[in-house]
């Protein structure tokens, strides 16, 4: 059973569409987390969310904006999709030993 | 945004033969964290260091933490294919930041 699970895996869209990224997870934890990783592998926080509030957004554009609906759940929409939104998104959690728990990530092309 | 530098960016290895990727910080950290990503797949959190000087192994992993706490090292002996990935150091300042990862090829 996995404890952090992304749909869908794949996303192609064509640019200025809206779309969601769903996640959930099923340890119970407080605390959840959206990571972007662009072409050359480098892995950024976008957002931390703790018990259904927003506790960090680091500079992602506003068309970005994390939703949870409840404990379990961080889904990621965007808004009016461009070009440089194509990237991995993963959506984490903390995990055992100090470290964080990843989704399996879902691969957003833009086109 | 702030970036943690590891060296090297990428790495090929005749099968069998050992590998070393660092991660250096400019400030002293609390700890230090290692994950490895399989191409195609998700960062895998591998073990987290402490103490100063600390040295963990894992099989064929040997993780160190720097005496001065400001760098850390994995070394792979005898890599096999299994080892290929790219390998991510990840520390704690004001935020979580992962390094920019040393992508490491094993060739057969």
């Amino acid at each position: 059973d996995t404890a952090v699970s992304q749909t869908p895996k794949y996303l192609v869209t064509q640019m200025g569409n809206d779309k969601s990224i769903k996640c959930e997870q099923n340890l119970g934890h407080d605390t959840m987390y959206w990571y972007k990783q662009d072409s050359k592998k480098f892995l950024k926080i976008m957002f931390s969310y703790n018990n259904k509030e927003l506790i960090i957004n680091e500079t992602v554009p506003n068309r970005f904006s994390p939703k949870s609906p409840d404990k379990a759940h961080l889904n990621l929409h965007i808004n009016s999709l461009e070009l440089g939104d194509s990237a991995v998104y993963f959506c984490a959690i903390p995990g055992p030993g100090g470290g964080y728990t990843f989704g399996s990530g879902t691969r957003l092309t833009v086109v | 945004g702030q970036q943690v530098m590891q060296i090297p960016q990428y790495q090929h290895v005749q099968e069998g033969e050992d590998f070393t990727t660092y991660c250096n910080s400019s400030t002293t950290l609390s700890n230090i964290q290692w994950y490895k990503q399989r191409p195609g797949g998700h960062p895998v959190f591998l073990i987290q260091l402490v103490k100063s000087g600390e040295v963990k192994k894992q099989k064929r992993l040997t993780f160190q933490f720097g005496e001065a706490k400001k760098n850390s090292s994995l070394h792979i002996t005898a890599t096999q294919t299994t080892d290929v990935g790219t390998y991510f150091c990840a520390l704690t300042t004001y935020k979580y930041i992962f390094g920019t990862g040393t992508r490491l090829k094993v060739l057969a």
